[in-house]
């Protein structure tokens, strides 16, 4: 139980396009996911994190207007890098709890690298 | 600032010895907190949780609280090659909306 898939999980792009990564959990109900980056040899970096049919809530530094989350569902998040920038280029990584259980379960990271 | 440090490593065990990993974190309402491991180029597992003082066992590994001291350890016995990975700890916040990570120590179980 408490899979959490992520799609894609890696993906080239060039500069100015926009790149959508998606977010499932697949067994269970995640009232709460986070989006997290992390940069090589770096622990994991919280960029915000999103509650069902809510706006998300972004953590300081990070760009809203860059960064889209959108989380539609109870199974579905989306973040979106619009306007991707070489400096973009990390290890973007989901994770998702349900609203009983403060554990935080992750998917499997997308890689992005923008040319 | 909630603050969870972790002594970066690497920390180096012979296989079949015990590898013991420290976490301290600043936020005395801290109510959760977790062990994940992550190998490189992969995302974080989870191995433990805990959230009572004292010892959680499961398996080889065992979680170890002490709130009063601000500090959680987890020890791994009988260490494999198969456990040389960055183990991170988190430390849920008081609401439980978010965790703050360490910086994870990276552990080498050499054969």
């Amino acid at each position: 139980g408490a899979v959490v898939s992520q799609h894609p999980s890696r993906v080239i792009c060039k500069s100015g396009t926009s790149v959508k990564i998606e977010c499932r959990s697949l067994d269970f109900q995640a009232t709460t996911m986070f989006w997290y980056r992390q940069f090589p040899k770096q622990s994991l970096m919280l960029m915000a994190t999103s509650n069902e049919g809510s706006k998300a809530t972004y953590e300081q530094g990070v760009e809203k207007d860059k960064f889209l989350i959108n989380h539609a569902s109870l199974t579905l998040s989306t973040l979106t890098v619009t306007s991707a920038h070489p400096e973009d280029s990390s290890f973007y990584i989901c994770s998702a709890r349900v609203s009983s259980d403060s554990t935080q379960y992750f998917g499997p990271g997308t890689r992005l690298t923008v040319l | 600032q909630k603050e969870v440090e972790q002594n970066s490593g690497p920390l180096s065990v012979p296989e079949g010895a015990i590898a013991s990993l420290n976490c301290t974190y600043s936020d005395r309402g801290s109510q959760s907190f977790f062990w994940y491991r992550q190998y490189s180029g992969k995302s974080p597992e989870l191995i433990m949780s805990i959230y009572s003082n004292g010892d959680k066992e499961d398996g080889r590994f065992t979680a170890q609280l002490n709130k009063a001291s601000q500090y959680v350890s987890l020890l791994i016995r009988d260490s494999q090659p198969s456990d040389s990975a960055t183990y991170l700890c988190a430390v849920g916040s008081y609401n439980f909306n978010k965790f703050y990570f360490g910086s994870g120590t990276k552990l080498n179980v050499k054969p």
